[in-house]
């Protein structure tokens, strides 16, 4: 089935780091892909939509410059953390939706960030 | 604009005993319903999911839903817990066919008691 693969699953750096965040579809083509950001013991807030080939479309409250999204290929979406501040530390997941009718989303593994 | 909400946070049962965990939406348009886990430190794996047809459906690991219309409901059961189900576990919703943006739940997290 379709797979979505995540990276690094695991980031801890000094406050003021930008962070990449990797986000490929493995054996599917993926014009749009999404991007979580779940807090400690809460939900998955969606954050932004990235589309292939065009501007990211941002959830309300999700600051544009601080969450960097690009979409370069069909198979690759990365989400950057600019000048990353220990209020930025959380787990981000990426998705990709749907690959036809009655099929779910296919989601990373998720990247743990700390911040120090 | 839809929304989700899973009745309570934390959910606790003893191995062997029936799980019970609540779900209900709200939406303008025939909605599509999922439940995922996560384990922790690790992304979401689909449990199961409701599009059309038959509203009881039946996921993986022995976990079953019903939709409920009149009652906006998608509760998730399982006739017998396992220690290996402790997780988080979320319901969610999308405005089905075509639209792909999911409104998770605030998340259960399920405790199994020797």
């Amino acid at each position: 089935g379709a797979v979505v693969s995540q990276h690094p699953s695991r980031v801890i750096c000094k406050s003021g780091t930008s962070v990449k965040i990797e986000c490929r579809s493995l054996d599917f083509q993926a014009t749009t892909m999404f991007w979580y950001r779940q807090f400690p013991k809460k939900s998955l807030m969606l954050m932004a939509t990235s589309n292939e080939g065009s501007k990211a479309t941002y959830e309300q409250g999700v600051e544009k410059d601080k969450f960097l999204i690009n979409h370069a290929s069909l198979t690759l979406s990365t989400l950057t953390v600019t000048s990353a501040h220990p209020e930025d530390s959380s787990f981000y997941i990426c998705s990709a939706p749907p690959q036809g009718p009655n099929q779910p989303q296919h989601f990373g593994d998720g990247t743990r960030l700390s911040i120090l | 604009a839809q929304s989700v909400t899973q009745l309570g946070s934390h959910v606790s049962v003893s191995e062997g005993a029936l799980v019970l965990l609540r779900c209900n939406y709200s939406s303008s348009v025939p909605p599509y319903l999922f439940w995922y886990v996560q384990y922790p430190n690790q992304g979401l794996q689909l449990l199961l999911k409701y599009t059309t047809g038959a509203t009881l459906v039946k996921g993986i690991n022995g976990f079953e839903a019903e939709f409920k219309k009149s009652e906006t409901s998608f509760h998730l059961t399982k006739p017998s817990a396992h220690m290996s189900d402790a997780a988080e576990y979320f319901c969610a919703v999308s405005e089905g066919q075509g639209a792909q943006k999911l409104v998770f739940g605030q998340g259960t997290r399920l405790t199994i008691n020797p």
